[in-house]
């Protein structure tokens, strides 16, 4: 079974200035995470999709952060501008958990952004 | 969403069991307890999961008491890879129909030789 893929793993970018981020769940999986993780800390959700609807987006700054997931499959996080303090390791995950089931997520190995 | 709260780091000697433990005061009645563990660079990887009682695979143990107010993952006999950051999670359906995943700071077990 494939895993989650992300890209890019690593960007580099300067604040101000745009970026986006891909993720390609498991197949079949109709939830998707989206996670930034700061270094040193736990990852925390920026937002939740099942199938192609949005089910929690409440810590997603959406001033600046934006992710769709068109056709319930692959989905993009977007930040635009960036600033200094986004600079962490963004985390995608999906699994197959629906009303009353409980199953383990899967996770990317992550893009890790830095904004200079 | 129910906090957990767990120890900032441990530290074992290679061979031993460790056991992390994890409170979550407010956990609620459809909420099942699940445990993560991150290595550097990667992305956090499921290791067990439990709603009461005790739950046993082929990499830990899960022990929750009868309150389900803390939980402790136990892992027999560790080794130098195990060392990592072991993260408890507590959460039942959101507000669609997939569960959330909440991760708190999570527990930096070191593994010496």
């Amino acid at each position: 079974e494939a895993g989650v893929a992300q890209s890019p793993r690593y960007k580099i970018i300067e604040k101000r200035q745009s970026v986006a981020f891909w993720c390609n769940p498991i197949s079949g999986h109709a939830t998707l995470y989206w996670y930034q993780q700061i270094l040193g800390q736990g990852p925390k959700l920026l937002i939740q999709f099942q199938n192609n609807g949005v089910v929690d987006d409440s810590q997603l700054p959406k001033d600046r952060f934006s992710a769709e997931r068109l056709k319930g499959v692959d989905s993009t996080l977007k930040i635009q501008p960036a600033k200094l303090e986004d600079s962490a390791v963004y985390l995608c995950a999906s699994s197959s958990a629906g009303v009353n089931r409980d199953t383990e997520a899967f996770f990317g190995q992550g893009t890790r952004l830095t904004v200079v | 969403l129910a906090k957990t709260t767990q120890p900032i780091s441990m530290d074992s000697y290679e061979g031993q069991e460790v056991n992390i433990t994890c409170s979550h005061n407010n956990i609620a009645t459809n909420d099942y307890i699940t445990w993560y563990q991150q290595f550097p660079s990667q992305g956090p990887r499921f290791i067990i999961q439990g709603y009461k009682t005790k739950v046993t695979n082929e990499v830990a143990s899960l022990f929750i008491p009868a309150d389900r107010k803390s939980s402790t993952l136990s892992l027999p006999r560790v080794s130098l890879s195990d060392t990592a950051v072991y993260y408890c999670l507590v959460g039942g359906p959101g507000s669609g129909s997939a569960r959330q995943l909440t991760f708190g700071s999570g527990t930096q077990l070191t593994v010496l030789p």
